[in-house]
């Protein structure tokens, strides 16, 4: 079984700031991740995955991602934010054999954007 | 335009009431799934569907029960709702394992 935690609960930055978003987790096998976003009030949205390839993920709306073996890692990273990033962010972690069957998602990091 | 709909968004129900909740997908997705959200857990699976009649328990099935008749819909039951279901439910879908699609939601009170 694997897990994921997401150290930070509550996240806050100045707009136009860089910010780092963490995701650790723990699994023996090939792994699946992904980085979901969940505006308030509303359902979760795709940012990004891995599970293969380039550590280095690009998302939608400059968010990327770096997978780290080594440190169990899958950490988010945005260079230059906009108040419009203001949301909760979810990482989630699947065995790459079960999919979305054994899915486990982080109890999320509320990233808060002060202008 | 891809989109994942709920049904109703909010609801308020007595305890030991039935509970519908109905979700749709116009993506022709195989895979849909229910999930809850509770402050501070994150999201907990409680079904998944690999297509019509084709569903499986995720990981807290206890106290609900699945219907996918159609591809495009997927519902979640509950059977005498018991107040610790107070909760907000989200439909997803997806192509196989991949990225999923959220549906905006429904906040359930029951009383």
């Amino acid at each position: 079984t694997q897990t994921v935690s997401q150290s930070d609960a509550h996240v806050t930055v100045f707009e136009g700031d860089s910010v780092e978003l963490r995701c650790n987790y723990s699994y023996g096998g090939s792994i699946y991740l992904s980085w979901y976003i969940q505006h308030h009030g509303r359902g979760l949205q795709f940012l990004l995955k891995y599970y293969s390839g380039n550590p280095v993920v690009q998302g939608v709306n400059g968010f990327e991602a770096e997978f780290s073996k080594s440190d169990s890692s899958f950490h988010l990273r945005k260079a230059s934010v906009h108040w419009s990033d203001s949301a909760v962010y979810f990482c989630a972690v699947s065995p790459l054999n079960y999919g979305n069957e054994k899915i486990t998602f982080g109890a999320g990091t509320k990233l808060t954007i002060k202008p | 335009d891809m989109k994942v709909t709920q049904m109703p968004r909010y609801l308020i129900k007595r305890m030991g009431e039935n509970v519908l909740l109905e979700c749709g997908q116009d993506m022709s997705h195989e895979t849909m799934y229910w999930y809850r959200q509770d402050p501070g857990l994150g999201l907990q699976l409680i079904y998944i569907s690999y297509d019509v009649d084709s569903n499986s328990e995720g990981d807290i099935p206890k106290g609900y029960r699945v219907s996918r008749k159609k591809r495009e819909h997927f519902s979640l039951i509950l059977d005498s709702a018991k107040t610790n279901q107070t909760s907000v439910y989200f439909c997803a879908s997806s192509f196989a394992g991949d990225e999923q699609y959220f549906g905006p939601g429904t906040r359930l009170t029951v009383l």
